[in-house]
Formats: C-alpha cells, sequence, structure tokens
C-alpha cells in the first residue's frame, strides 16, 4: 500500500486542546498540500509544501493553524486551542510535483465537543 | 481562480451511459481542466484532465467544447462504484498558482442498480 497515509483516522478532543494531525505522503513526491473539508461542502486549500518549506500557507484560518515538513517527507497539521468550528475532515494528498495528479488520503475527521 | 459550474445532482441507472455537465465560461487559455472525485468516506481521487482536445481513459471520457466555455465528464457505463461526488476543477497551466486545486460543491451522482 503505497498510498497517502493520514492518522488519526478519527479524531475527538475538547474544546481548548491542542492537536496534531499527522500525513505520510507517496514516498518520492515533493509537493504536499492540507485541505479541510466541512459536511456538504468541497475541500478547501489551506497550505501547500514544496519540499521542505511552505511555498503558500494563504488557506490557513489563523494563526491557530500551523503546519510542517522538517524533512521534505511527513507532515503534521497542528492546531492549538481547538474551538467547535474547527471539526471537519483534515485531508492530505501529495503530488510528485507542484502541478501533477494528486493523490489523497482518507482524511482524518476531527469532532470538537 | 476561474470558477465552474455543476449541477448539484444527477442520477443514473447501472449500465448506463452518463454525461456530468461543467460550465468554466471564464476559462483562461493556460487553465487546464481537472476532474476528481470523492466516492464516501474518501479522499478525493484523480479522475482525468484535458487542455483543449477530448482525452480518454481507462476511466472515464472528457469532451471538451470548441471555445472551451464547457466540458463534460462521461463514464461510458456507469456501476454502482461510480457513485461519488464529482468535481470539475480549473488548474493554472503555469504560474505561481498551478499547483491549487480550488474545489466547489461538485455533482453528487447516484447510481440506482
Amino acid at each position: 500500500g503505497a498510498g497517502v497515509s493520514q492518522t488519526p483516522s478519527n479524531k475527538v478532543t475538547e474544546k481548548g486542546k491542542y492537536v496534531e494531525l499527522r500525513c505520510d505522503p507517496i514516498s518520492g513526491h515533493t509537493a504536499l498540500y492540507w485541505y479541510r473539508q466541512s459536511l456538504g461542502q468541497g475541500p478547501e486549500f489551506l497550505i501547500y509544501f514544496q519540499g521542505t518549506g511552505a511555498a503558500d500557507d494563504s488557506g490557513l484560518p489563523n494563526d491557530r493553524f500551523f503546519a510542517v515538513r522538517p524533512e521534505g517527507s511527513v507532515s503534521t497539521l497542528k492546531i492549538q486551542r481547538t474551538e467547535r468550528g474547527d471539526s471537519a475532515v483534515y485531508l492530505c494528498a501529495s503530488s510528485f510535483s507542484g502541478n501533477t495528479e494528486a493523490f489523497f488520503g482518507q482524511g482524518t475527521r476531527l469532532t470538537v465537543v | 481562480d476561474a470558477k465552474t459550474t455543476q449541477p448539484n445532482s444527477m442520477e443514473s441507472n447501472e449500465e448506463e451511459p452518463v454525461h456530468l455537465p461543467c460550465n468554466h465560461s471564464t476559462i483562461s487559455g493556460t487553465d487546464y481542466i481537472h476532474w476528481y472525485r470523492q466516492l464516501p468516506s474518501q479522499g478525493p481521487e484523480y479522475v482525468i484532465h484535458g487542455l483543449t482536445s477530448n482525452v480518454n481513459n481507462r476511466m472515464a471520457s472528457l469532451a471538451i467544447a470548441e471555445d472551451r466555455k464547457s466540458s463534460t465528464l462521461i463514464l461510458h457505463r456507469a456501476t454502482l462504484r461510480d457513485a461519488a461526488v464529482y468535481y470539475c476543477i480549473l488548474r493554472e497551466n503555469s504560474g505561481g498558482s498551478n499547483y491549487k486545486l480550488t474545489f466547489g460543491k461538485g455533482t453528487l451522482l447516484t447510481v440506482n442498480p
């Protein structure tokens, strides 16, 4: 199974807590993306990495959200002081380069109670 | 980003062809037309893309209007496994934002047995 792997698949947390969501991209893919999907909506762009650097973080909703990709492979999306409105499915995708076919993981369903 | 317009939902019968329309009247000359689909509880999956000419692959065909202001995704024989939300997306061919996929709400395809 060489697809994009996201862990955990489900996360329930209390309002105000800190959470980390992990993404393992396909080996060799330099581009990595995070998206967020609310119920009944299409995925919404959050951030794009090319290698280790965040080339575009314009979709992050506020400074409670942060993502890293220190070695150009695994990425972690970090959310501080979670709010109920952060509840959504967080999707990670990777691609060989920035403009080629994107492969998505199954997502992490985050529920803030 | 250029916008696309798709019907909210469509219905088809198993083993019949399905034509999923997409309008993109503000498409620019450098925009590729991409289609992704999202099965229930899955991340989006690439289906097909094209620029000007019609395209075929093992999953589907893409018919692009001569003026490029609309396109149609064709599933030649729908199966129950094709039931999904289908997204038509315009992606820049070059420039600073060609990595970004901007999803709308897509078309929910229901396939009846």
